[in-house]
């Protein structure tokens, strides 16, 4: 079945630092890909999102590209913010219609 | 509202117990998903609903939950004779009928079981 890998975390960064978080698939067909994110406190706010090869997602800085030949898509940010901190999923969602999420990468910013 | 609506907000069950946790999603919006989020992991899929229709029932733990949207907008998630290991935030999303769409999700409802 469709599965969602995403690196784990806790990662921690101070302001300004550049951020990477992996995420790879796997899945049958041509999914749609996308980042959620959990605020403190908040429920899940689609991030970005994807919907074949080669498309660009971006938001609010943040920036995943969809990678058919090595099943990723990874989120980066070129320079973080405090009011980034939060909780970040991966997800897909292929002809099952279901969404499939990794298990969240925490991130904490720093001043 | 323009967002999906869940309640109760929080909800304290004792073992035993039945209850029921309502969704209300964004008008119009044909599919409409039931997620469980334990602590510190990511949200597993429930159950799914196109309309009326329940088309994928595949993520149900257990006989315990039930799951009903009778008229195709409202649902309701209900959990019977709950036990400690269903305490989770349950999350409800809805979205248009496209497969490449985003599901819009509600605040949860974080259910503790004594």
């Amino acid at each position: 079945g469709n599965s969602v890998t995403q690196m784990e975390g806790p990662v921690t960064l101070s302001e300004e630092a550049f951020l990477t978080i992996n995420c790879t698939y796997t899945a049958t067909g041509y999914p749609s890909l996308f980042w959620y994110v959990q605020y403190p406190g908040e429920g899940l706010q689609l991030l970005l999102k994807a919907t074949k090869a080669d498309d660009k997602g971006s938001n609010k800085g943040f920036e995943a590209t969809y990678r058919k030949e090595t099943t990723s898509f990874h989120l980066e940010k070129g320079s973080v913010q405090v009011s980034d901190s939060a909780v970040y999923f991966c997800a897909l969602r292929g002809g099952s219609e279901k969404l499939v999420f990794g298990k969240g990468t925490k991130l904490t910013v720093n001043p | 509202g323009a967002g999906v609506s869940q309640s109760p907000r929080y909800k304290v069950a004792k073992r035993g117990q039945d209850v029921a946790l309502r969704c209300d999603p964004i008008s119009g919006h044909v599919s409409l998903f039931w997620y469980q989020q334990a602590l510190g992991q990511g949200p597993e899929f429930l159950t799914y609903f196109q309309n009326e229709a329940q088309l994928d029932k595949s993520g149900l733990p257990s006989d315990r939950f039930f799951a009903e949207r009778p008229e195709g907008s409202v649902s309701t998630l209900k959990i019977q004779r709950t036990q400690q290991e269903d305490s989770a935030v349950y999350l409800c999303a809805s979205s248009p009928d496209s497969s490449s769409s985003p599901l819009h999700f509600g605040n949860g409802t974080r259910l503790t079981v004594t």
